[in-house]
């Protein structure tokens, strides 16, 4: 079975501000990792996803994040963030196996302020 | 590029009663599909794993007969509530995996059920 923690459930920043926002998971097979973005009272935004290759992925808005296979780490990254920022970002796994579902974390909300 | 619709993105239904959610792919075939309930601020959590044209796979601590699921075809799934409580208003949201493309994912929109 997989499981994901992410390590802040909140983050407040200044705008601007870089902001790293940080993902453990935990899993006996390879799998898939994913972020995404949750603004208030609307579905999930794909921001970016790992499945192979390098292990600097870049998403949308301006995201990216370092899978980190020894650490079990997959922590997202923004150098300047913007106030729009403000949401609901959910780290999650999936193992390589055909047919199996997305696992989440408890989410980190993060918070930008001018 | 591919979407998965729900329908109704909200719903209040009075307690005792049955409510139905569907979730679509509108423009890709889906084998399988998850289904997702969501508590205010708090993560998602898998309910159910469907697949087309067989039973629905339940995690641990969701009950089968209260929430029924159905994948009568690779572009349909519904959630049925059964029996509605308050205590089952919730966010509830799909997901869809595109038949053929590796780890390829899609999210509807979710579903807001308030149960009066």
């Amino acid at each position: 079975a997989q499981s994901v923690t992410q390590l802040d459930s909140q983050v407040p920043v200044f705008e601007e501000a870089p902001v790293e926002l940080r993902c453990n998971y935990s899993s006996s097979v390879s799998v898939y990792l994913f972020w995404y973005v949750q603004y208030p009272n609307q579905g999930l935004q794909l921001l970016l996803k790992y499945l192979s290759g390098s292990t600097l992925v870049k998403g949308i808005n301006g995201f990216e994040a370092e899978f980190n296979k020894s650490q079990t780490s997959f922590h997202l990254r923004k150098p300047s963030v913007h106030i729009s920022d403000t949401a609901e970002y959910f780290c999650a796994v999936s193992a390589y196996q055909a047919g199996t579902a997305l696992i989440f974390g408890k989410g980190t909300t993060l918070s930008v302020s001018s | 590029g591919a979407v998965v619709s729900q329908h109704p993105s909200r719903v209040i239904c009075k307690s005792g009663t049955s409510v139905k959610i569907e979730c679509r792919s509108l423009d890709f075939q889906a084998t399988t599909m998850f289904w997702y309930r969501q508590f205010p601020k708090q993560s998602l959590m898998l309910m159910a794993t469907s697949n087309e044209g067989s039973k629905a796979t339940y995690e641990q601590g969701v009950e089968k007969d209260k929430f029924l699921i159905n994948h009568a075809s690779l572009t349909l799934s519904t959630l049925t509530v059964t029996s509605a409580h308050p205590e089952d208003s919730s966010f509830y949201i799909c997901s869809a995996r595109r038949q053929g493309v590796v780890n390829t994912i899609y999210f509807g929109e979710g579903s807001w059920l308030t149960v009066v």
